[in-house]
Protein backbone atom coordinates (compact mmCIF):
# COMPACT_ATOMS: atom_id res chain seq x y z
CA UNK A 1 0.00 0.00 0.00
CA UNK A 2 1.72 3.42 -1.58
CA UNK A 3 1.15 6.32 1.09
CA UNK A 4 2.98 9.97 1.53
CA UNK A 5 2.66 12.05 4.31
CA UNK A 6 3.78 15.85 4.29
CA UNK A 7 4.76 17.34 7.63
CA UNK A 8 6.77 20.90 8.36
CA UNK A 9 5.61 24.17 9.69
CA UNK A 10 2.05 25.93 9.37
CA UNK A 11 3.57 29.29 9.65
CA UNK A 12 6.50 30.94 8.12
CA UNK A 13 7.79 34.67 8.59
CA UNK A 14 7.99 36.41 4.91
CA UNK A 15 11.82 36.08 3.99
CA UNK A 16 12.25 32.45 6.04
CA UNK A 17 13.21 29.73 4.69
CA UNK A 18 10.52 26.89 4.23
CA UNK A 19 11.45 23.27 4.88
CA UNK A 20 9.20 20.65 3.84
CA UNK A 21 9.72 17.12 4.51
CA UNK A 22 7.25 14.00 2.43
CA UNK A 23 7.72 10.34 3.80
CA UNK A 24 6.40 7.81 2.37
CA UNK A 25 5.67 3.83 2.28
CA UNK A 26 4.89 1.27 0.07
CA UNK A 27 7.72 1.90 -2.55
CA UNK A 28 11.56 2.58 -3.05
CA UNK A 29 13.14 5.89 -4.44
CA UNK A 30 16.12 3.50 -5.26
CA UNK A 31 13.89 1.40 -7.68
CA UNK A 32 14.53 2.49 -11.38
CA UNK A 33 11.66 4.26 -12.59
CA UNK A 34 10.26 5.70 -9.73
CA UNK A 35 10.25 9.40 -8.79
CA UNK A 36 8.59 11.95 -6.04
CA UNK A 37 7.93 15.57 -7.10
CA UNK A 38 6.29 18.79 -4.71
CA UNK A 39 3.07 20.40 -5.97
CA UNK A 40 1.48 23.38 -4.07
CA UNK A 41 -2.00 24.67 -4.47
CA UNK A 42 -2.83 28.45 -3.25
CA UNK A 43 -5.76 28.83 -1.63
CA UNK A 44 -8.52 28.70 -4.46
CA UNK A 45 -6.24 28.48 -7.17
CA UNK A 46 -4.86 25.79 -9.27
CA UNK A 47 -2.15 22.99 -9.15
CA UNK A 48 1.75 24.23 -9.85
CA UNK A 49 4.31 21.87 -9.91
CA UNK A 50 7.52 22.88 -8.14
CA UNK A 51 9.98 19.96 -8.71
CA UNK A 52 10.91 16.66 -9.03
CA UNK A 53 13.75 13.99 -7.71
CA UNK A 54 14.42 10.20 -9.06
CA UNK A 55 15.67 7.35 -8.04
CA UNK A 56 19.00 7.81 -9.50
CA UNK A 57 18.56 11.52 -7.85
CA UNK A 58 18.48 13.90 -11.17
CA UNK A 59 15.99 16.62 -10.09
CA UNK A 60 14.36 19.01 -11.89
CA UNK A 61 12.47 22.51 -10.75
CA UNK A 62 9.81 24.85 -12.00
CA UNK A 63 11.74 27.19 -14.07
CA UNK A 64 9.95 30.81 -12.17
CA UNK A 65 10.99 29.08 -8.09
CA UNK A 66 14.05 27.33 -9.18
CA UNK A 67 16.37 29.84 -7.82
CA UNK A 68 14.38 29.09 -4.74
CA UNK A 69 13.65 25.52 -4.38
CA UNK A 70 15.80 22.32 -3.16
CA UNK A 71 15.01 18.92 -3.23
CA UNK A 72 16.59 16.33 -1.95
CA UNK A 73 16.41 12.76 -0.71
CA UNK A 74 17.28 10.28 2.02
CA UNK A 75 16.47 6.89 0.93
CA UNK A 76 17.51 5.12 3.95
CA UNK A 77 14.24 7.01 5.66
CA UNK A 78 11.61 6.72 2.45
CA UNK A 79 11.75 10.62 2.91
CA UNK A 80 11.75 13.98 -0.22
CA UNK A 81 12.78 16.83 1.76
CA UNK A 82 11.85 20.38 -0.19
CA UNK A 83 13.34 23.76 0.79
CA UNK A 84 11.96 27.04 -0.56
CA UNK A 85 13.98 30.14 0.27
CA UNK A 86 12.88 34.15 0.85
CA UNK A 87 9.17 32.94 1.45
CA UNK A 88 6.31 35.75 0.34
CA UNK A 89 2.83 35.85 1.83
CA UNK A 90 2.07 35.17 -1.88
CA UNK A 91 3.66 31.53 -1.44
CA UNK A 92 0.62 30.76 1.14
CA UNK A 93 -0.77 27.17 -0.80
CA UNK A 94 -1.13 23.72 0.17
CA UNK A 95 1.89 21.78 -0.26
CA UNK A 96 1.05 18.41 -1.85
CA UNK A 97 4.02 15.84 -2.47
CA UNK A 98 3.43 12.66 -5.28
CA UNK A 99 4.63 9.91 -6.27
CA UNK A 100 5.24 10.13 -10.53
CA UNK A 101 6.21 7.02 -12.11
CA UNK A 102 8.32 7.45 -15.12
CA UNK A 103 6.76 4.60 -16.89
CA UNK A 104 3.28 5.66 -16.49
CA UNK A 105 4.32 9.48 -16.60
CA UNK A 106 1.98 10.94 -13.77
CA UNK A 107 1.15 11.38 -10.41
CA UNK A 108 -0.67 8.01 -8.98
CA UNK A 109 -0.51 8.62 -5.43
CA UNK A 110 -0.38 11.93 -3.57
CA UNK A 111 0.12 13.23 0.03
CA UNK A 112 -3.17 14.65 1.93
CA UNK A 113 -1.34 17.96 1.59
CA UNK A 114 0.19 20.34 4.50
CA UNK A 115 -1.43 24.30 4.20
CA UNK A 116 1.46 27.01 4.61
CA UNK A 117 1.03 30.16 5.51
CA UNK A 118 3.41 32.81 5.15
CA UNK A 119 2.62 35.94 7.46
CA UNK A 120 4.26 37.82 9.73
CA UNK B 1 7.50 25.88 -20.76
CA UNK B 2 4.63 23.88 -22.23
CA UNK B 3 0.85 26.15 -20.96
CA UNK B 4 -2.10 23.82 -20.79
CA UNK B 5 -5.31 25.61 -21.22
CA UNK B 6 -8.56 23.60 -20.26
CA UNK B 7 -12.37 25.18 -21.57
CA UNK B 8 -14.24 25.55 -19.54
CA UNK B 9 -13.27 27.29 -16.89
CA UNK B 10 -16.73 26.28 -14.88
CA UNK B 11 -19.73 24.04 -16.48
CA UNK B 12 -23.06 23.64 -14.69
CA UNK B 13 -24.92 20.26 -15.30
CA UNK B 14 -27.20 16.87 -14.24
CA UNK B 15 -27.08 13.73 -13.00
CA UNK B 16 -27.24 11.40 -15.77
CA UNK B 17 -25.79 14.07 -18.41
CA UNK B 18 -22.42 13.60 -20.86
CA UNK B 19 -20.16 16.17 -19.73
CA UNK B 20 -17.13 16.80 -22.00
CA UNK B 21 -14.02 18.86 -21.18
CA UNK B 22 -11.46 20.32 -23.10
CA UNK B 23 -7.65 20.34 -22.86
CA UNK B 24 -5.12 22.06 -25.47
CA UNK B 25 -1.23 22.08 -25.13
CA UNK B 26 0.82 24.87 -26.11
CA UNK B 27 2.72 22.69 -27.94
CA UNK B 28 2.75 19.28 -29.13
CA UNK B 29 2.79 16.81 -26.10
CA UNK B 30 2.10 13.78 -27.55
CA UNK B 31 -0.02 11.39 -25.53
CA UNK B 32 1.72 12.48 -22.04
CA UNK B 33 -1.59 13.98 -20.87
CA UNK B 34 -3.41 12.98 -17.91
CA UNK B 35 -6.64 14.06 -15.75
CA UNK B 36 -7.07 14.54 -12.22
CA UNK B 37 -10.44 15.07 -10.10
CA UNK B 38 -9.98 17.24 -6.90
CA UNK B 39 -12.60 17.63 -4.72
CA UNK B 40 -12.50 20.11 -2.14
CA UNK B 41 -10.17 19.64 0.69
CA UNK B 42 -8.87 16.64 -1.08
CA UNK B 43 -5.79 16.14 -2.69
CA UNK B 44 -5.82 15.40 -6.36
CA UNK B 45 -6.92 11.62 -7.68
CA UNK B 46 -5.78 10.71 -11.03
CA UNK B 47 -8.40 9.59 -13.56
CA UNK B 48 -6.54 9.14 -17.12
CA UNK B 49 -3.04 8.96 -17.57
CA UNK B 50 -1.61 8.85 -21.53
CA UNK B 51 -4.60 10.76 -22.94
CA UNK B 52 -6.75 7.27 -22.70
CA UNK B 53 -5.64 5.18 -20.32
CA UNK B 54 -8.30 4.69 -17.11
CA UNK B 55 -6.33 4.27 -13.94
CA UNK B 56 -7.05 1.28 -11.51
CA UNK B 57 -10.54 1.49 -9.87
CA UNK B 58 -12.02 4.57 -12.11
CA UNK B 59 -15.18 3.88 -13.32
CA UNK B 60 -15.96 3.03 -16.82
CA UNK B 61 -17.60 6.34 -17.47
CA UNK B 62 -14.54 8.31 -17.46
CA UNK B 63 -12.77 8.03 -20.71
CA UNK B 64 -10.22 10.27 -22.51
CA UNK B 65 -9.12 11.21 -25.89
CA UNK B 66 -6.74 12.78 -27.78
CA UNK B 67 -2.91 13.72 -28.79
CA UNK B 68 -1.01 16.06 -29.95
CA UNK B 69 -2.11 19.65 -28.54
CA UNK B 70 -6.10 18.69 -27.92
CA UNK B 71 -7.42 16.56 -25.66
CA UNK B 72 -11.17 15.69 -23.96
CA UNK B 73 -12.13 14.04 -20.61
CA UNK B 74 -15.83 12.51 -21.16
CA UNK B 75 -17.95 11.55 -18.39
CA UNK B 76 -20.84 9.15 -19.69
CA UNK B 77 -23.47 9.80 -17.20
CA UNK B 78 -22.74 11.97 -14.09
CA UNK B 79 -23.31 10.63 -11.23
CA UNK B 80 -23.41 13.13 -7.84
CA UNK B 81 -19.74 11.43 -6.46
CA UNK B 82 -18.39 13.72 -9.57
CA UNK B 83 -19.20 16.99 -9.40
CA UNK B 84 -15.44 18.45 -8.67
CA UNK B 85 -13.22 20.23 -10.03
CA UNK B 86 -10.59 18.66 -13.05
CA UNK B 87 -7.59 19.36 -14.50
CA UNK B 88 -5.27 18.26 -17.26
CA UNK B 89 -1.36 17.76 -17.06
CA UNK B 90 1.28 17.06 -19.32
CA UNK B 91 4.15 15.34 -18.53
CA UNK B 92 5.65 15.71 -22.30
CA UNK B 93 8.67 17.61 -20.25
CA UNK B 94 9.49 19.31 -16.63
CA UNK B 95 8.69 21.58 -15.85
CA UNK B 96 5.35 19.93 -15.80
CA UNK B 97 2.64 22.24 -16.11
CA UNK B 98 -1.92 21.64 -15.19
CA UNK B 99 -4.40 23.42 -16.61
CA UNK B 100 -6.28 26.06 -14.70
CA UNK B 101 -9.47 23.93 -13.69
CA UNK B 102 -12.95 23.00 -14.85
CA UNK B 103 -15.26 23.08 -12.03
CA UNK B 104 -18.05 20.91 -12.32
CA UNK B 105 -21.08 22.15 -10.32
CA UNK B 106 -24.91 20.32 -10.27
CA UNK B 107 -27.36 22.29 -11.92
Amino acid sequence: QVTLRESGPALVKPTQTLTLTCTFSGFSLSTSGMCVSWIRQPPGKALEWLARIDWDDDKYYSTSLKTRLTISKDTSKNQVVLTMTNMDPVDTATFYCARFLTGDSSFDYWGQGILVTVSS
Amino acid sequence: DIQMTQSPSSLSASVGDRVTITCRASQSISSYLNWYQQKPGKAPKLLIYAASSLQSGVPSRFSGSGSGTDFTLTISSLQPEDFATFYCQQSYSTPYSFGQGTKLEIK
